[in-house]
């Protein structure tokens, strides 16, 4: 089955840093892939989506500058979060879907729990 | 706006139950649709896909699709302590030029008592 890949699994840094999350396909092309997040007890909320080759695009309320998404490639997609701040803490997801089989699922990558000090 | 709702819970069932998780969709020409799960502190996890109306059984889960009523549902036979978590219903449509568009619900919460 589809792979996703995500990596850090846990960072932990201290206020002001800024903090690269990656997010691999595997085993297939996706030349779109998704970040959320998620607060602890709540909803999956979709931050935006990375499309490979030209910008992301950010949901309502998601601030651009703050999370710089890049997809480089078709198995590829990263999330900087700049100058993290502790209201930043949450667990960072990316999924992704094989474009090359429609109508499929997205596969979600382990996440990443992100906590600044 | 494409809408998928789902009742939040919790839904607690005993051990050996089934468990019966509803979702209602917006859209008619949604496509596709996918149950997850997850676990506290974890991703979610695919654990059922289902495209055409009727039943789909995988082992104890059997997810059923209504599209005239645009409901889907997901049963869980002989329920387990280890079922326990987080169901989300997604649902697949067409956003043009080929693409397609997944939107989740906001998930029902299962607890399986002992």
């Amino acid at each position: 089955g589809a792979v996703v890949s995500q990596h850090p699994s846990r960072v932990i840094c201290k206020s002001g840093t800024s903090v690269k999350i990656e997010c691999r396909s595997l085993d297939f092309q996706a030349t779109t892939m998704f970040w959320y997040r998620q607060f602890p007890k709540q909803s999956l909320m979709l931050m935006a989506t990375s499309n490979e080759g030209s910008k992301a695009t950010y949901e309502q309320g998601v601030e651009k500058d703050k999370f710089l998404i890049n997809h480089a490639s078709l198995t590829l997609s990263t999330l900087t979060v700049t100058s993290a701040h502790p209201e930043d803490s949450s667990f960072y997801i990316c999924s992704a879907r094989d474009e090359g089989r429609n109508n499929q699922p997205q596969h979600f990558g382990d996440g990443t729990r992100l906590s600044i000090l | 706006q494409k809408e998928v709702e789902q009742n939040s819970g919790p839904l607690s069932v005993p051990e050996g139950a089934i468990a019966s998780l509803n979702c209602t969709y917006s859209d008619r020409g949604s496509q596709s649709f996918f149950w997850y799960r997850q676990y506290s502190g974890k991703s979610p996890e695919l654990i059922m896909s289902i495209y055409s109306n009727g039943d789909k059984e995988d082992g104890r889960f059997t997810a059923q699709l209504n599209k005239a009523s645009q409901y889907v549902s997901l049963l869980i036979r002989d329920s387990q302590p280890s079922d326990s978590a987080t169901y989300l219903c997604a649902v697949n449509w067409p956003s043009g030029a080929g693409s397609y568009q997944l939107t989740f619900g906001k998930g029902t919460k299962l607890s399986v008592i002992p």
